[in-house]
């Protein structure tokens, strides 16, 4: 176990529609990440928050977004979903927001647009 | 723009028998390097890192990796399998100096490997 919790840890739900993915950090980490792991893009990474502020984006669409709370918990918001949406989304945290940091990863929403 | 390649889908061993799995970079510059494996219905779990240093690095479980920066690899090793070993391990890059401007950014991995160890 991680200690970084993500929620739902499924997800069915039909295209055009709207969801929130959430993401509790390891105690103490200031930093949240956002990966998708589908089967043909294989492990992405989306976003970086880090004490609240965004801090780098990668891959992410602009139907996709997300923000960092006061409590240091996270939320990816997905919107206008389409089914090649349909993928594991990964929330990782580590104690900064150095390179050489390693990051830890929660179990993963599994995500099934219909 | 930051790469990382494993050019095997699949390994296989015998258990007791060594085992690597490959993984080369590019960067434009000097590498942060990373291995996590994941095991089915699970998140992603460190394994070690490069940072700086003695290019062997340990990890956890008995794994190890080899920083060669002439071959730009990172592979992945460990003295002999077991039959747990078998899971989907990625590698994963971060050019260091990237975070200059205030953040880290995330990593780039591999398309992943699935090791196989057979009793």
């Amino acid at each position: 176990d991680s200690g970084v919790t993500q929620t739902p840890k499924h997800l069915i739900t039909a295209t055009g529609q709207r969801v929130t993915l959430r993401c509790s950090p390891r105690s103490g980490d200031l930093s949240v990440y956002w990966y998708q792991q589908s089967l043909d893009q294989g492990l992405q990474f989306l976003i970086q928050y880090y004490n609240g502020e965004e801090r780098a984006k990668g891959n992410i669409l602009e139907r996709f977004s997300a923000q960092q709370f006061p409590d240091l918990h996270s939320e990816l918001n997905l919107s206008s979903l389409e089914l090649g949406d349909s993928a594991l989304y990964f929330c990782a945290s580590s104690v900064w927001a150095r390179g050489y940091n390693e990051q830890f990863f929660g179990p993963g929403t599994r995500l099934t647009v219909l | 723009a930051q790469s990382v390649a494993q050019p095997e889908d699949q390994v296989n061993v015998a258990e007791g028998n060594p085992l690597t799995v490959k993984c080369t970079y590019s960067v434009s510059g000097n590498p942060y390097l990373f291995w996590y494996v994941q095991y089915p219905n699970r998140g992603l779990q460190f394994l070690l890192k490069y940072i700086t240093g003695d290019n062997l690095v340990k990890g956890s479980y008995g794994f190890e990796a080899e920083f060669n920066k002439s071959q730009t690899s990172f592979h992945l090793k460990k003295p002999s399998a077991l039959v747990s070993d078998s899971a989907l391990y990625f590698c994963a890059v971060r050019e260091r100096g990237r975070e200059s401007g205030g953040g880290a950014d995330g990593l780039t991995f591999g398309k992943g490997t699935h090791l196989i160890i057979q009793p």
